[in-house]
């Protein structure tokens, strides 16, 4: 079975400040999706990670997949209260039609 | 644009009730999927169906029952509800095809097992 870990599950901050989140696993995912969620509403995708090594910027954000595509990391450049909510990550396996969610990492930003 | 619409919202059951949540989408989308989400154990798979006519069984199908009615509709049936069960169930659809392609949610159905 295929596991996401993802750090810290709790994550609470001023306003301002940097962060950054990590999924890890001990397995190869062929791609991975970062979702956020907000209260009250479902999941919705931020960016997938294709390749090796691979860096894609969202404006403040920045998501990395890591070179063996076992881990991926999204950093948080001046954090806004905007930015609250439930950070998922997901790893998807080619062929497959499901994907493997990480625990996720609820992020608080405080003004 | 609704995307995928569930129903209930909420829901409150005595142990040993049955009820089914309703999901649909109209994104033409081949692959439905159920979902439950508790706290901190992030979003686990119930159940899901990569094209109309399957179903195939995800992490945690027990007390569960599912149906694909037809392309655009995927229900999922509690039998004989159980306080475990308390919980928020999302419903998900995408386009089958490559596997990184995103999995669009809806709102979620709030349920609580007395």
């Amino acid at each position: 079975t295929q596991l996401l870990e993802q750090s810290p599950q709790f994550l609470s901050i001023q306003e301002g400040e940097n962060l950054t989140v990590y999924c890890n696993s001990s397995s190869v995912f062929s791609s991975l999706q970062w979702y956020r969620q907000e209260p009250g509403e479902g999941p919705v995708l931020l960016v997938t990670v294709v390749t090796g090594g691979e860096v894609k910027k969202l404006k403040r954000l920045t998501f990395q997949f890591g070179d063996a595509r076992k881990d991926s990391s999204l950093h948080i450049t001046a954090a806004q209260p905007g930015d609250t909510g439930l950070y998922l990550c997901a790893g998807a396996n080619q062929g497959a039609q499901k994907l493997v969610f990480g625990q996720g990492t609820r992020l608080t930003i405080n003004p | 644009n609704a995307g995928v619409t569930q129903t209930p919202k909420f829901q409150v059951l005595k142990t040993g009730q049955s009820m089914t949540l309703q999901c649909a989408q109209d994104m033409n989308h081949n692959s439905m999927y159920w979902y439950r989400q508790d706290p901190g154990m992030g979003l686990r798979l119930i159940y899901y169906s990569a094209s109309e006519g399957t179903t195939d069984k995800g992490e945690v199908p027990n007390g569960y029952n599912v149906s694909r009615l037809n392309k655009r509709e995927f229900s999922l049936r509690l039998e004989s509800a159980a306080p475990s069960q308390t919980s928020v169930y999302f419903c998900a659809s995408k386009r089958t095809g490559a596997s990184n392609q995103p999995q669009h949610f809806g709102d979620g159905t709030r349920l609580s097992i007395l």
